[in-house]
């Protein structure tokens, strides 16, 4: 019964190349999220969808976007991939009405040789 | 704009003793969220508890409490009765109701439990 999924779990590509993270939730959640970890640990959101709706694109190169087939997926497509895009990516749902509490799915770690 | 700061990049505690870690915030919101989460080594990031700005007790859960002091500015989580298991990153993080549903988290403290 898991409650925020995402895939893969590891990531292995080279430079320059294109790929796609997947996330789905089973919460019933409206609003999801793309969070990125890097190095040092430091996690800071990405994007936000509130049902398929855009809500938060913080300052993140557009080689990276988003997208939300519907309110219970949430993927994250990054082309032209560069070494400094390696990092930990997580997925998070929540549902504002119920205090706005994130769960988080178990993360891709990217990384770019 | 909000901001969290976690001044103890590493702490240890015995086994059965508690633990407080801190964590500071800023926002001029009167309205706002405080959470803890905890990372082990395997990754995941795991909800332990949330205090909203309003609420005039302190939350609880099982051995996590957050002492939540407004005027300060702080919500530090306590763990009582420290087990090998909560050895981990803990992180604190802020939201603003009406902020667009954005974490905002601190930089972590890791913690280890020794026997």
């Amino acid at each position: 019964d898991t409650a925020v999924s995402q895939t893969p779990k590891y990531l292995v590509t080279q430079m320059g190349n294109d790929k796609s993270i997947k996330c789905e939730q089973n919460l019933g959640h409206d609003t999801m999220y793309w969070y990125k970890q890097d190095s040092k640990k430091f996690l800071k959101i990405m994007f936000s969808y509130n049902n398929k709706e855009l809500i938060i694109n913080e300052t993140v190169p557009n080689r990276f976007s988003p997208k939300s087939p519907d309110k219970a997926h949430l993927n994250l497509h990054i082309n032209s991939l560069e070494l400094g895009d390696s990092a930990v990516y997580f997925c998070a749902s929540s549902q504002p009405s119920a205090g706005d509490t994130q769960y988080f799915g178990p993360g891709t770690r990217l990384t770019v040789l | 704009a909000q901001k969290i700061t976690q001044t103890q990049p590493g702490m240890f505690v015995q086994e059965k003793e508690a633990v407080t870690l801190d964590c500071t915030y800023d926002t001029s919101d009167p309205s706002y969220g405080l959470f803890w989460y905890k990372q082990p080594s395997s990754g995941e990031m795991i909800f332990l508890i949330y205090q909203g700005s309003y609420d005039q007790q302190n939350a609880t859960e099982g051995r996590y409490s957050l002492n939540f002091q407004k005027a300060r500015k702080s919500a530090n989580l306590v763990i009582s009765a420290s087990q090998l298991g909560d050895s981990a990153m803990y992180f604190c993080a802020i939201i603003l109701t009406g902020g667009g549903n954005k974490l905002t988290f601190g930089t972590g403290t890791q913690l280890k439990v020794e026997l």
